[in-house]
Protein backbone atom coordinates (compact mmCIF):
# COMPACT_ATOMS: atom_id res chain seq x y z
CA UNK A 1 0.00 0.00 0.00
CA UNK A 2 1.59 3.32 -0.53
CA UNK A 3 2.18 5.28 2.37
CA UNK A 4 1.70 9.67 2.46
CA UNK A 5 3.31 11.04 -0.28
CA UNK A 6 4.67 14.43 -0.33
CA UNK A 7 6.19 16.69 -3.39
CA UNK A 8 8.39 18.39 -3.54
CA UNK A 9 11.32 16.60 -1.70
CA UNK A 10 13.23 19.46 -1.87
CA UNK A 11 12.50 23.01 -2.39
CA UNK A 12 14.75 25.78 -2.88
CA UNK A 13 13.98 29.31 -3.43
CA UNK A 14 14.34 32.77 -3.38
CA UNK A 15 13.30 34.85 -0.12
CA UNK A 16 9.56 36.66 -1.61
CA UNK A 17 8.45 33.43 -3.60
CA UNK A 18 5.09 31.53 -3.23
CA UNK A 19 6.37 27.93 -2.10
CA UNK A 20 3.36 25.58 -2.16
CA UNK A 21 4.04 21.91 -0.86
CA UNK A 22 2.23 18.90 -1.62
CA UNK A 23 0.56 16.06 0.34
CA UNK A 24 -1.38 12.66 -0.62
CA UNK A 25 -3.22 10.81 2.54
CA UNK A 26 -3.02 7.51 2.55
CA UNK A 27 -6.17 6.30 0.93
CA UNK A 28 -9.11 5.41 3.44
CA UNK A 29 -7.60 8.00 6.00
CA UNK A 30 -9.30 10.99 7.39
CA UNK A 31 -7.06 13.26 9.44
CA UNK A 32 -4.18 14.95 7.68
CA UNK A 33 -1.27 17.17 10.12
CA UNK A 34 1.35 19.33 8.89
CA UNK A 35 4.32 19.42 10.81
CA UNK A 36 7.62 21.56 10.87
CA UNK A 37 10.60 20.34 11.98
CA UNK A 38 13.90 22.34 12.98
CA UNK A 39 17.10 21.86 15.20
CA UNK A 40 15.89 25.25 17.41
CA UNK A 41 12.46 24.00 17.51
CA UNK A 42 11.98 20.51 17.09
CA UNK A 43 8.96 19.46 15.51
CA UNK A 44 5.88 22.08 15.68
CA UNK A 45 2.43 20.95 14.87
CA UNK A 46 1.27 23.41 12.24
CA UNK A 47 -2.60 22.63 11.57
CA UNK A 48 -4.50 19.80 11.47
CA UNK A 49 -7.27 18.95 9.58
CA UNK A 50 -10.47 16.07 10.55
CA UNK A 51 -12.81 15.38 7.34
CA UNK A 52 -10.78 18.08 5.34
CA UNK A 53 -12.23 20.36 8.37
CA UNK A 54 -9.43 22.36 9.53
CA UNK A 55 -9.52 22.20 13.50
CA UNK A 56 -6.91 23.18 15.35
CA UNK A 57 -4.67 25.76 13.31
CA UNK A 58 -2.86 27.41 16.48
CA UNK A 59 0.38 26.56 15.11
CA UNK A 60 0.58 28.04 12.17
CA UNK A 61 3.19 31.40 12.26
CA UNK A 62 1.78 34.14 10.99
CA UNK A 63 -0.90 35.03 8.02
CA UNK A 64 1.75 34.29 5.07
CA UNK A 65 0.92 30.41 6.09
CA UNK A 66 -2.06 28.79 4.47
CA UNK A 67 -3.22 25.03 4.46
CA UNK A 68 -6.33 23.60 2.54
CA UNK A 69 -7.86 20.12 1.98
CA UNK A 70 -9.43 20.37 -1.27
CA UNK A 71 -10.91 17.00 -1.23
CA UNK A 72 -10.26 13.80 0.97
CA UNK A 73 -7.06 12.74 -0.28
CA UNK A 74 -4.78 16.14 -0.93
CA UNK A 75 -3.64 18.64 0.93
CA UNK A 76 -1.42 21.72 0.20
CA UNK A 77 0.32 23.86 2.40
CA UNK A 78 1.50 27.53 0.80
CA UNK A 79 3.75 29.98 2.22
CA UNK A 80 3.26 33.47 0.60
CA UNK A 81 5.86 35.63 0.42
CA UNK A 82 8.48 33.13 2.42
CA UNK A 83 11.10 34.20 4.21
CA UNK A 84 14.44 32.67 5.32
CA UNK A 85 13.39 31.83 9.01
CA UNK A 86 10.72 29.40 6.88
CA UNK A 87 13.62 26.78 6.26
CA UNK A 88 12.82 24.15 8.01
CA UNK A 89 11.39 20.35 7.01
CA UNK A 90 7.51 20.08 6.43
CA UNK A 91 5.84 17.12 7.49
CA UNK A 92 2.77 16.13 6.53
CA UNK A 93 0.82 12.68 8.13
CA UNK A 94 -2.56 11.17 8.11
CA UNK A 95 -4.14 8.69 10.32
CA UNK A 96 -7.35 7.00 10.76
CA UNK A 97 -9.96 9.30 12.81
CA UNK A 98 -13.14 7.15 14.70
CA UNK A 99 -10.40 4.45 15.18
CA UNK A 100 -9.29 5.10 18.82
CA UNK A 101 -5.21 5.01 19.40
CA UNK A 102 -4.42 5.00 15.25
CA UNK A 103 -0.71 6.30 14.64
CA UNK A 104 0.15 8.60 13.15
CA UNK A 105 1.67 7.35 9.01
CA UNK A 106 4.27 10.05 8.14
CA UNK A 107 5.36 11.24 4.57
CA UNK A 108 9.11 11.46 3.90
CA UNK A 109 9.14 14.94 4.15
CA UNK A 110 10.11 18.36 2.22
CA UNK A 111 13.32 19.86 3.14
CA UNK A 112 12.46 23.69 2.34
CA UNK A 113 15.36 26.01 1.98
CA UNK A 114 14.23 29.66 1.63
CA UNK A 115 17.47 32.17 0.17
CA UNK B 1 -2.61 20.49 27.68
CA UNK B 2 -1.02 17.66 27.72
CA UNK B 3 3.00 17.57 27.45
CA UNK B 4 5.60 15.26 26.51
CA UNK B 5 8.85 15.20 27.77
CA UNK B 6 12.35 13.78 27.39
CA UNK B 7 15.07 14.24 29.42
CA UNK B 8 17.71 13.05 27.41
CA UNK B 9 18.83 14.86 24.13
CA UNK B 10 21.22 12.75 23.49
CA UNK B 11 22.79 9.15 23.81
CA UNK B 12 25.52 6.41 23.30
CA UNK B 13 25.55 2.87 23.56
CA UNK B 14 27.63 0.28 22.27
CA UNK B 15 26.50 -2.31 19.66
CA UNK B 16 24.94 -4.94 21.24
CA UNK B 17 24.28 -3.63 23.89
CA UNK B 18 21.20 -2.34 26.02
CA UNK B 19 19.92 1.23 25.85
CA UNK B 20 16.62 3.09 27.85
CA UNK B 21 15.28 5.99 26.72
CA UNK B 22 13.77 8.06 28.81
CA UNK B 23 9.84 10.28 28.77
CA UNK B 24 7.69 11.52 30.92
CA UNK B 25 4.27 13.17 30.22
CA UNK B 26 1.85 14.93 32.20
CA UNK B 27 -1.91 14.29 31.38
CA UNK B 28 -5.08 14.32 33.43
CA UNK B 29 -6.85 11.78 31.23
CA UNK B 30 -6.92 7.72 32.43
CA UNK B 31 -7.18 6.86 29.11
CA UNK B 32 -4.60 7.29 26.22
CA UNK B 33 -1.66 6.05 23.76
CA UNK B 34 1.29 6.02 23.74
CA UNK B 35 4.01 5.88 21.28
CA UNK B 36 7.55 6.10 20.13
CA UNK B 37 9.28 6.96 16.61
CA UNK B 38 12.23 6.85 14.92
CA UNK B 39 13.66 9.24 12.79
CA UNK B 40 16.85 8.30 11.45
CA UNK B 41 18.87 10.32 8.79
CA UNK B 42 17.17 9.35 5.91
CA UNK B 43 14.66 11.74 7.75
CA UNK B 44 11.59 8.97 7.41
CA UNK B 45 9.53 9.13 10.93
CA UNK B 46 8.93 5.39 11.64
CA UNK B 47 6.67 3.69 14.23
CA UNK B 48 8.37 1.93 16.65
CA UNK B 49 6.09 0.92 19.22
CA UNK B 50 2.45 1.85 20.91
CA UNK B 51 1.21 1.40 24.44
CA UNK B 52 -2.59 1.16 25.12
CA UNK B 53 -2.81 3.07 28.67
CA UNK B 54 -5.63 0.87 30.08
CA UNK B 55 -3.27 -2.28 29.32
CA UNK B 56 -0.72 -3.03 32.10
CA UNK B 57 1.58 -5.47 29.76
CA UNK B 58 3.88 -3.78 28.27
CA UNK B 59 4.22 -3.43 24.68
CA UNK B 60 7.37 -5.07 23.06
CA UNK B 61 8.25 -5.42 18.96
CA UNK B 62 10.82 -8.05 18.86
CA UNK B 63 14.24 -5.79 20.16
CA UNK B 64 12.38 -2.98 21.11
CA UNK B 65 10.04 -2.90 24.29
CA UNK B 66 8.90 0.16 26.54
CA UNK B 67 8.08 0.61 30.57
CA UNK B 68 5.22 1.84 31.50
CA UNK B 69 4.69 2.92 34.57
CA UNK B 70 1.15 4.58 34.42
CA UNK B 71 1.42 5.71 38.06
CA UNK B 72 4.47 7.30 37.43
CA UNK B 73 3.57 8.52 34.13
CA UNK B 74 6.61 7.24 32.25
CA UNK B 75 7.27 5.41 29.14
CA UNK B 76 10.47 4.43 28.28
CA UNK B 77 11.60 2.61 25.31
CA UNK B 78 14.25 -0.24 25.90
CA UNK B 79 16.70 -1.24 22.43
CA UNK B 80 18.13 -4.92 23.26
CA UNK B 81 21.32 -6.30 21.02
CA UNK B 82 22.30 -2.62 19.69
CA UNK B 83 22.50 -2.35 16.15
CA UNK B 84 24.20 0.27 14.03
CA UNK B 85 20.80 0.77 12.20
CA UNK B 86 19.53 2.00 15.39
CA UNK B 87 20.96 4.99 15.62
CA UNK B 88 18.47 8.30 15.22
CA UNK B 89 16.37 10.57 16.78
CA UNK B 90 13.50 9.25 18.55
CA UNK B 91 10.62 10.37 19.85
CA UNK B 92 7.88 9.90 22.37
CA UNK B 93 4.17 10.91 21.19
CA UNK B 94 0.69 11.16 23.71
CA UNK B 95 -2.31 10.81 21.82
CA UNK B 96 -5.83 10.92 23.53
CA UNK B 97 -8.59 8.05 23.70
CA UNK B 98 -11.03 10.39 23.14
CA UNK B 99 -12.86 10.12 19.69
CA UNK B 100 -12.21 14.03 18.44
CA UNK B 101 -8.81 14.23 20.08
CA UNK B 102 -6.24 12.70 17.15
CA UNK B 103 -3.70 15.54 17.69
CA UNK B 104 -0.12 14.18 18.83
CA UNK B 105 2.13 15.66 21.35
CA UNK B 106 5.79 14.98 20.87
CA UNK B 107 8.37 14.99 23.19
CA UNK B 108 11.63 17.01 21.68
CA UNK B 109 13.72 14.00 20.80
CA UNK B 110 16.49 12.16 22.01
CA UNK B 111 19.48 11.18 19.71
CA UNK B 112 20.76 7.85 19.84
CA UNK B 113 24.52 7.18 18.52
CA UNK B 114 25.03 3.41 18.35
CA UNK B 115 29.28 3.07 18.40
CA UNK B 116 31.00 -0.17 16.87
Amino acid sequence: DAGVIQSPRHEVTEMGQEVTLRCKLISGHNSLFWYRQTMMRGLELLIYFNNNVPIDDSGMPEDRFSAKMPNASFSTLKIQPSEPRDSAVYFCASSLRGVIGQPQHFGDGTRLSIL
Amino acid sequence: AQTVTQSQPEMSVQEAETVTLSCTYDTSESDYYLFWYKQPPSRQMILVIRQEAYKQQNATENRFSVNFQKAAKSFSLKISDSQLGDAAMYFCAYRSSLYNFNKFYFGSGTKLNVKP
